[in-house]
């Protein structure tokens, strides 16, 4: 199957700092990319949808000024978290559609990457 | 939109007994239902999936049954491992939703050996 990497893995930050979360696929080229939160023993949640070279669409109740999102190439799509507080520490998790593939609606997860804010 | 509720929250099973995972649906337009393993500090991957034309699926130890008219789907485990040890999504899909996946809540699954 398709990979999706995201960078870092963890991390742990001061609260009032930026974070900048990586999400790339590998081997495809990824049109469409999603952001998800999840914190302890829950689901996922959707935060956005990113399409590359347009601007996101976020779902209700999550801050667009807050979680920047850029997906400025087929295989790389950003998250920010801008002015960190450690109410937003969390597990982020990213997914990459693969238009190619045989299956329109599978999406590829990434490892994830745990933020901590101090 | 689309609401997906999982049952059991937890499950806790003897090693090569089967485990069996319930999810129900509520958008009838719904085609698209994969189900995901994650362990801990890990992201989901795919186990299996199934669509909207299919009732049934299987992929060695693991099967998927789809019954449309109930809007329920189930997971089936079977001769379960310790490594199969983890927390089980179920989530749904709609096309003209963007794709966007609707998951359910998570099944711890324990498998005791």
């Amino acid at each position: 199957g398709a990979v999706v990497s995201q960078h870092p893995s963890r991390v742990i930050c001061k609260s009032g700092t930026s974070v900048k979360i990586e999400c790339r696929s590998l081997d495809f080229q990824a049109t469409t990319m999603f952001w998800y939160r999840q914190f302890p023993k829950q689901s996922l949640m959707l935060m956005a949808t990113s399409n590359e070279g347009s601007k996101a669409t976020y779902e209700q109740g999550v801050e667009k000024d807050k979680f920047l999102i850029n997906h400025a190439s087929l295989t790389l799509s950003t998250l920010t978290v801008t002015s960190a507080h450690p109410e937003d520490s969390s597990f982020y998790i990213c997914s990459a559609r693969d238009p190619s593939g045989s299956s329109y609606n599978e999406q590829f997860f990434g490892p994830g990457t745990r933020l901590t804010v101090l | 939109g689309e609401n997906v509720e999982q049952h059991p929250s937890t499950l806790s099973v003897q090693e090569g007994d089967s485990a069996v995972i319930k999810c129900t649906y509520s958008d009838s337009a719904s085609n698209y239902f994969p189900w995901y393993k994650q362990e801990l500090g890990k992201g989901p991957q795919l186990i299996i999936d199934i669509r909207s034309n299919v009732g049934e699926k299987k992929d060695q130890r693991i099967a998927v049954t789809l019954n449309k008219t109930a809007k329920h789907f189930s997971l089936h485990i079977t001769e379960t491992q310790p490594e199969d040890s983890a927390v089980y999504f179920c989530a749904a899909i709609k096309r003209e939703y963007g794709n966007k996946l609707v998951f359910g809540a998570g099944t711890i699954l324990r498998v005791k050996s």
